[in-house]
């Protein structure tokens, strides 16, 4: 069964800073992995969508990597800005791709 | 941009009541989802929907739980009987292929029982 596991929980960096936000899953026989925004109270917002054989995927500031056969991904933030300051949530599909597994997520506080 | 729409935005019900949740999916998308995610919990899965039928549904959705498409467009998450334990953030998403495209999520039903 596919657990999912996001790493720190949370984050507070001040604005200007690149970080990384880790994601580490147990079963590496994935379809793609999903990234998403959550700001509070809020719906999720997607991110970037890697397929299991892609390594990278950019989108503006954001970049975000895979690697299979160690279980993990990262989403790396380039230049930190106080608007990103929400929870990251990273998702991948179940064995039979039809649900998606999500971890609990990585609050970020990004401070002016 | 297609977003999915989710309405009511907040819903407060007394336990014991049903309650309908409602979701407009991007129109072009064959596959459709409900999850829910408990203050401070992870999102979890319900049910997934395609064809007209559940194609797979997790141990929380029970048989107070149901869906339906009624029409060409909207997509309904029924609970017949609430319990306080039901109170959640409830997100519908959409997707074109099923889970091996991108998801794309409404922005939730918070429902409060009471």
């Amino acid at each position: 069964k596919q657990e999912v596991t996001q790493i720190p929980a949370a984050l507070s960096v001040p604005e200007g800073e690149n970080l990384v936000l880790n994601c580490s899953f147990t079963d590496s026989a994935i379809y793609n992995l999903q990234w998403f925004r959550q700001d509070p109270g809020k719906g999720l917002t997607s991110l970037l969508l890697i397929q299991s054989s892609q390594r990278e995927q950019t989108s503006g500031r954001l970049n975000a990597s895979l690697d299979k056969s160690s279980g993990r991904s990262t989403l790396y933030i380039a230049a930190s800005q106080p608007g990103d300051s929400a929870t990251y949530l990273c998702a991948l599909p179940n064995q039979a791709g039809t649900a998606l597994i999500f971890g609990k997520g990585t609050t970020l506080s990004v401070s002016s | 941009e297609p977003e999915v729409t989710q309405t009511p935005s907040h819903q407060v019900t007394q336990m014991g009541q049903e309650v309908i949740l409602r979701c407009v999916p991007i129109s072009n998308h064959l596959y459709f989802y409900w999850y829910r995610q408990i203050l401070g919990q992870k999102v979890e899965f319900l049910v997934s929907f395609y064809n007209n039928e559940i194609s797979e549904k997790s141990e929380i959705f029970d048989d107070q739980f149901s869906v339906e498409r009624p029409d060409g467009s909207n997509f309904t998450l029924k609970i017949r009987s609430t319990k306080l334990e039901d109170s959640a953030m409830y997100f519908c998403a959409s997707a074109w292929t099923g889970t091996n495209t991108e998801a794309f999520f409404g922005q939730g039903t918070r429902l409060t029982v009471v």
